[in-house]
């Protein structure tokens, strides 16, 4: 499985944006990229994916490098329910198993 | 819709018991995987099934064992508890079998504690 590297912890305030970033530099061409979070006392919630592009939803943007060794994950105005853990992780372009390949991810602190 | 549940809770066991922990995905999902997340670390791949089969095995001991049934429930069973086994246990469903390009939507988990 290939790794992530993320920073073990951030800290941001309330309404500012937040850049979560995420090191791949062994990613195949067929791996899609996932950020889930787990918010205190409950599972983990997807977020985004992305494979090349750029990827904007309700909850967040995903900014893909051009090589894809890298990846950031973007909170446009961060409120006090987005402190949570954040994982990025790989997942292959085959089909197979789904499985999950959890770091340590990125424990994200809010201040109000 | 109901989200992912599991039950129970919450568990405490002793050394060398047997567990049984439930899950039951979002209607209209097929496939089922299992996760144990010991405290301060990520969630591990234990299994998937789809359909009933097998589909993946993380590296996990024989110990633990799981099943699908033909609603597409789920059981995960740990046999000969250990004090390593202390972790929250999480279920998570998936409309797909495979294509990564599907999330997966996790369960609020089952919390074991073995003394």
């Amino acid at each position: 499985d290939a790794k992530t590297t993320q920073p073990n912890s951030m800290e941001s305030n309330e309404e500012e944006p937040v850049h979560l970033p995420c090191n791949h530099s062994t990613i195949s061409g067929t791996d899609y990229i996932h950020w889930y979070r787990q918010l205190p006392s409950q599972g983990p919630e997807y977020v985004i994916h992305g494979l090349t592009s750029n990827v904007n939803n309700r909850m967040a943007s995903l900014a893909i490098a051009e090589d894809r060794k890298s990846s950031t994950l973007i909170l446009h105005r961060a409120t006090l329910r987005d402190a949570a853990v954040y994982y990025c992780i790989l997942r292959g372009g085959i089909q197979g198993a789904q499985k999950l390949v959890f770091g340590q991810g990125t424990r994200l602190t809010i201040n109000p | 819709d109901a989200g992912v549940t599991q039950s129970p809770t919450h568990l405490i066991k002793t050394r060398g018991q047997h567990v049984t922990l439930r899950c039951s995905p979002i209607s209209g999902h097929k496939s089922v995987s299992w996760y144990q997340q010991v405290l301060g670390q990520g969630p591990q791949f234990i299994f998937q099934y789809y359909e009933k089969e097998e589909r993946g095995r993380g590296n996990f001991p024989d110990r633990f064992s799981a099943r699908q049934f033909p609603n597409y429930s789920s059981e995960l069973n740990v046999n000969a508890l250990l004090l390593g086994d202390s972790a929250l246990y999480l279920c998570a469903s998936s409309g797909r079998t495979s294509g990564v390009a599907y999330e997966q939507y996790f369960g609020p988990g089952t919390r074991l504690t073995v003394t």
